[in-house]
Order: structure tokens, then C-alpha cells, then sequence
């Protein structure tokens, strides 16, 4: 399998705090994406990082990428309760540019 | 609003029935796709269509068929439908493969 793995499946923090969730993948890639699942809602695009980039930001949204060790990371600083959510990474294969999808980070914001 | 329709939101469906559900965006997206999605599973991809009139299978094409007459749309039928295609079904497009892709609110489509 060329799944991506999301670590940890499971995550609960209270509001204010930071929230990192990592990335794994196996193949050699073009880019790494982001998105968020609201529960019973579609995907929502959130960051695209290059294969030639290493950070990336976007308002409280931090993503790391490091090819040498297949990985990337998505930090969420000074989380909100709408933050709960899935979180997906999405690797795209360098060979045929399909995303790759892992079960997900079950994000939880405590009040 | 611009963006990516799907339609029904949710079905039930007898097996062996034969059933289209219905994708539509607006936003003149070359690249689009079909995923399934299961309680504690990431997505998988049933099938894509880079281009227009294009299509491609995916990870679990069987027991599907897909069609990409124009931009717009891309519907994807189950020809005789089993309780294994229990799930939730996702469309999205993208400008191009491999770019940010958007989503649809997806069907839930239950098969007894």
C-alpha cells in the first residue's frame, strides 16, 4: 500500500493550546496537501506545500515538509473549539500526481 | 456560488438495483474524481477523469463505471448494486491532477 498515516488517530486538547499532527508517506512526491472533514461534511482544502518547500504558513496554520524522511507536520496554534475536526494528508505521487489518503487525525477542542 | 455539486444528498437502495449518483462543477475544473469513504478508513479513489472525455480507474473501480462527456459533469453508476457499496460517496475537482482539489458535500448511500 502507498497509504499516507496520519499520527496520532486521535487527539484532545484544550482550546488555546497547539495542536500538531504528523504525516507519513512512502513514495517520492510532487506535493503534500492538507485538508479538514467537519464530521458529515465534505473535504475542505486547507495548504498545499511543494516537494521544494520546507514550511509553509497560513493564518494559524503551520505545515513542515522533510522528503529526506517522508514526512510533513501540521501545527494548529492557539486551537478554537471550530478547530474539531478530521485532519487528512494527502501526498501527491511524483508518477501520476493521485493524492494518497490515510484514515485521518481526530481532532477534538475542549472548551 | 461557485463550486461542486452532488446529488442525492442520501439513498437508500435495494441490491441489485442500478443507481447513478450525480456530480456537477461549475468552476471548469479539468481534473475530477470519485471517492468512497468508510467509517474509520481514509478515501479511496473509485475513479478519475483528467481531461474531459478521459477516465481512469482508481484503487476500487469494480462494481463501478464512470462517464466525462463534457467539463461539468462526471456521474458515477453502480450497474447492480451490493451491501459492500455501503458508504459515503465524494466528488471533487481539481484545475489540474494533483492540484488543490474541492469536495462536494457527499451522498450517503445505503444498500439493504
Amino acid at each position: 500500500s502507498q497509504q499516507g498515516e496520519e499520527d496520532p488517530q486521535a487527539l484532545s486538547i484544550q482550546e488555546g493550546e497547539n495542536a500538531t499532527m504528523n504525516c507519513s508517506y512512502k513514495t517520492s512526491i510532487n506535493n503534500l496537501q492538507w485538508y479538514r472533514q467537519n464530521s458529515g461534511r465534505g473535504l475542505v482544502h486547507l495548504i498545499l506545500i511543494r516537494s521544494n518547500e520546507r514550511e509553509k504558513h497560513s493564518g494559524r496554520l503551520r505545515v513542515t515538509l522533510d522528503t529526506s524522511k517522508k514526512s510533513s507536520s501540521l501545527l494548529i496554534t492557539a486551537s478554537r473549539a471550530a478547530d474539531t475536526a478530521s485532519y487528512f494528508c494527502a501526498p501527491v505521487m511524483d508518477s501520476n500526481y493521485q493524492l494518497i489518503w490515510g484514515a485521518g487525525t481526530k481532532l477534538i477542542i475542549k472548551p | 456560488i461557485a463550486g461542486i455539486t452532488q446529488a442525492p444528498t442520501s439513498q437508500i437502495l435495494a441490491a441489485g438495483r442500478r443507481m447513478t449518483l450525480r456530480c456537477t462543477q461549475d468552476m471548469r475544473h479539468n481534473a475530477m474524481y470519485w471517492y468512497r469513504q468508510d467509517l474509520g478508513l481514509g478515501l479511496r479513489l473509485i475513479h478519475y477523469s483528467n481531461t474531459a472525455g478521459t477516465t481512469g480507474k482508481g484503487e476500487v473501480p469494480d462494481g463501478y463505471s464512470v462517464s466525462r462527456a463534457n467539463t461539468d459533469d462526471f456521474p458515477l453508476t453502480l450497474a447492480s448494486a451490493v451491501p459492500s457499496q455501503t458508504s459515503v460517496y465524494f466528488c471533487a475537482s481539481s484545475e489540474n491532477r494533483g492540484l488543490k482539489a474541492f469536495f462536494g458535500q457527499g451522498t450517503r448511500l445505503t444498500v439493504v
